[in-house]
């Protein structure tokens, strides 16, 4: 299985701070990297996917970015709603569909 | 839409099935996916299973004792726990896996999930 790595795993900013998690790979990846939002006691929802596409109805204020095995995911001003854990998920092979360890945000 | 149910208390060693139905959309047309979270722990992935049921992959630690399956006619998803341990006690959600760009996969839709806990 393919490992992926978050880094912070926990972060505190403030309102309108620019905020950016990372996620490598354990081995090139392409641009098969999805990132998704969960707050407690719900279901992720889906962000980003193909490393930079913006899930319809999900804010312009976030972004990902990368391809190989470095990714970035950037809230460039964040808001109250924004508390929540984020995740990158690799789909490069349909055999496993892992996830990082998360990134919890603090405002 | 996806509800999940079958959750519940099963001692160490017993066996649990999780049913998932989905409404809304056309449930044949998709790989369908489950995930499990620990309490307190990050999203892991468990199996998918492809269209037709003819393909399917799970997780290497789990294999041999989850075994995920379908049925297109009930719209409905479905994953077999067995051997169960206090190490499997999580929320299980599954999710419709989309492809919103040819050869890019997505979880788009998700359950509320469904709480398995083991213990005696």
């Amino acid at each position: 299985d393919i490992q992926m790595t978050q880094s912070p795993s926990s972060l505190s900013a403030s309102i309108g701070d620019r905020v950016t998690i990372t996620c490598r790979a354990g081995q090139s990846i392409g641009s098969y990297l999805n990132w998704y939002q969960q707050k407690p006691g719900k279901a992720p929802d889906l962000l980003i996917y193909a490393a930079s596409s913006l899930q319809s109805g999900v804010p312009s204020r976030f972004s990902g970015s990368g391809s190989g095995t470095d990714f970035t995911l950037t809230i460039s001003s964040l808001q109250p709603e924004d508390s929540a854990t984020y995740y990158c998920q690799q789909t490069y092979s349909t055999l496993s569909f892992t996830f990082g360890g998360g990134t919890k945000v603090e405002i | 839409q996806l509800v999940e149910s079958g959750g519940g208390l099963v001692q160490p060693g017993g066996s649990l099935r999780l049913s998932c139905e989905a409404s809304g959309f056309t449930f044949s047309s998709y790989w369908m996916t489950w995930v499990r979270q620990a309490p307190g722990k990050e999203l892991e992935w468990v199996a998918n299973i492809k269209q037709d049921g003819n393909e399917r992959y799970c997780v290497a630690s789990l294999k041999g004792r989850f075994t995920i399956s379908r049925d297109n006619a009930k719209s409905s998803l479905f994953l077999q726990l067995s051997s169960l341990r206090a190490e499997d006690t999580a929320v299980y959600y599954c999710a419709r896996v989309g492809i919103p760009r040819r050869g890019y996969y997505v979880m788009d839709v998700w359950g509320q999930g469904t709480t398995v806990t083991v213990s005696s």
